[in-house]
């Protein structure tokens, strides 16, 4: 989608090993969001930032870190990835905090 | 814990049908009302949107109703294009807050 990009877009990992997501935005929007998506949950919001090094976390953020060093990046992480963790994960950035989302195209983590 | 509840899951419509998909939602400080469109392999995109000042809005094929009182909101496509066949999730946002989002309904329009 244009102005977001996640990367990577697939990743297969082994459980217990650390695992980075990148989102990348050329918007200069103050907001940025992680969701996961599984089937029956929708989308669920893991943690979210409101500006540089200002991060908060959303309804399931257990197992899930994250950091924003400059406005275009934000950083997911999971220390120790488990089975649970396999999941799509969508960034979304925003102007205004809870309006105008937009997606990235996800990235799909399966986790073995 | 959900705070917004869309049914159905899922949902056949022959082209040219209307499809209407539902959703309630709990917090009555709720101040804004998006639909979001997702294909496959695809991340969702904005749709259509309402504030619960308004009791519908329309956008094309593609319109909101809304029913504040009883805490309802659902979106109707009107003459269903195999196009259409996506998931649609409806969404809410807590005043000057992180949006809610449904579990979603994946629509299916048959030729």
């Amino acid at each position: 989608d244009a102005g977001i990009t996640q990367s990577p877009r697939h990743k297969v990992t082994e459980t217990g090993t650390p695992v980075t997501l990148r989102c990348h935005q050329t918007e200069n929007h103050r907001y940025m969001y992680w969701y996961r998506q599984d089937p029956g949950h929708g989308l669920r919001l893991i943690h979210y930032s409101y500006g540089v090094k200002d991060t908060d976390k959303g309804e399931v953020s257990d197992g899930y870190s994250v950091s924003r060093s400059k406005t275009e990046d934000f950083l997911l992480t999971l220390e120790s990835a488990t089975s649970s963790q396999t999941s799509v994960y969508f960034c979304a950035i925003s102007a205004d905090r809870g309006r105008g989302y937009t997606f990235g195209s996800g990235t799909r983590l399966t986790v073995v | 814990q959900q705070q917004v509840k869309q049914s159905p899951q899922s949902l056949i419509v022959q082209k040219g049908g209307i499809s209407i998909i539902n959703c309630a939602y709990e917090n009555t400080a709720f101040d804004y009302f998006p639909w979001y469109q997702q294909f496959p392999g695809k991340g969702p995109a904005l749709l259509i949107a309402i504030r619960p000042d308004v009791s519908e809005k329309k956008e094309g094929r593609f319109t909101i109703s809304f029913n504040k009182s009883a805490k309802q909101f659902s979106l109707h496509i009107m003459d269903s294009q195999p196009g259409d066949s996506a998931t649609y999730f409806c969404a809410a946002r807590p005043n000057n807050n992180d949006m809610r989002f449904g579990a979603g309904t994946r629509l299916t329009v048959k030729p």
